[in-house]
């Protein structure tokens, strides 16, 4: 079993949709979850942080932690096509970027 | 906002040739930079730290003579990938924080580069 499971999709959506992306995990050790979003052919950037358990939420933007479940979640509200692009779980159990597990990649795809 | 740029975004060579991918922070000192390779739909997967004036730090399994990585000025590192062969054909991008890479520093990630070997 993969430390880190993600569904690739393709995830299509229409525009305005909310959607749902989710990660689960092996390892109880992990306590930093991350999001990052890649366009194609680009760098990923940081979306969302959450340390531990809980819920974060920025702006469109809001991640859940489930530790009990070991299962991470990513919900964007509204989405819009320049939300198309592939979206990247990636955890720790320590707080080093050298230290990130990341997932495959789910590719949401938003259509006008 | 800070900038990490790559360059070449997209590299073909033959087989047997080295190559070499520069990552520079544009408009910070980069104290700790990191390299990724990332295949088609597979995880990103880091290869190596690199602290500027020590070497790298390898990820187990990351050939260290094969991935040779040089962080000489605190605004450029490089990899150079020697004697390439097609299953290094890759998609590899660099990242670099101001501080020593905890969540606490902001990584900034470059465009990538693609490579290609024939």
């Amino acid at each position: 079993q993969k430390e880190v499971e993600q569904d690739p999709g393709p995830l299509s959506v229409p525009e305005g949709a909310i959607v749902s992306l989710n990660c689960t995990y092996s390892n109880s050790a992990f306590q930093y979850f991350m999001w990052y979003r890649q366009y194609s052919r680009k760098g990923p950037e940081l979306l969302m942080y959450t340390y531990s358990s809980g819920n974060k939420e920025d702006g469109r933007f809001t991640a859940q932690v489930d530790k009990s479940s070991k299962y991470i979640s990513l919900f964007i509200r509204d989405s819009q096509p320049s939300d198309s692009a592939t979206y990247l779980c990636a955890m720790s159990a320590n707080s080093g970027y050298s230290t990130l597990t990341f997932g495959k990649g789910t590719m949401l795809l938003v259509s006008p | 906002g800070a900038v990490v740029s790559q360059h070449p975004s997209r590299v073909i060579c033959k087989s047997g040739t080295s190559v070499k991918i520069e990552c520079r922070s544009l408009d910070f000192q980069a104290t700790t930079m990191f390299w990724y390779r990332q295949f088609p739909k597979q995880s990103l997967m880091l290869m190596a730290t690199s602290n500027e004036g020590s070497k790298a730090t390898y990820e187990q399994g990351v050939e260290k003579d094969k991935f040779l990585i040089n962080h000489a000025s605190l605004t450029l590192s490089t990899l150079t990938v020697t004697s390439a062969h097609p299953e290094d054909s890759s998609f590899y991008i660099c990242s670099a924080t101001l501080g020593p890479g905890t969540f606490t520093d902001t990584q900034y990630f470059g465009p990538g580069t693609r490579l290609t070997v024939l």
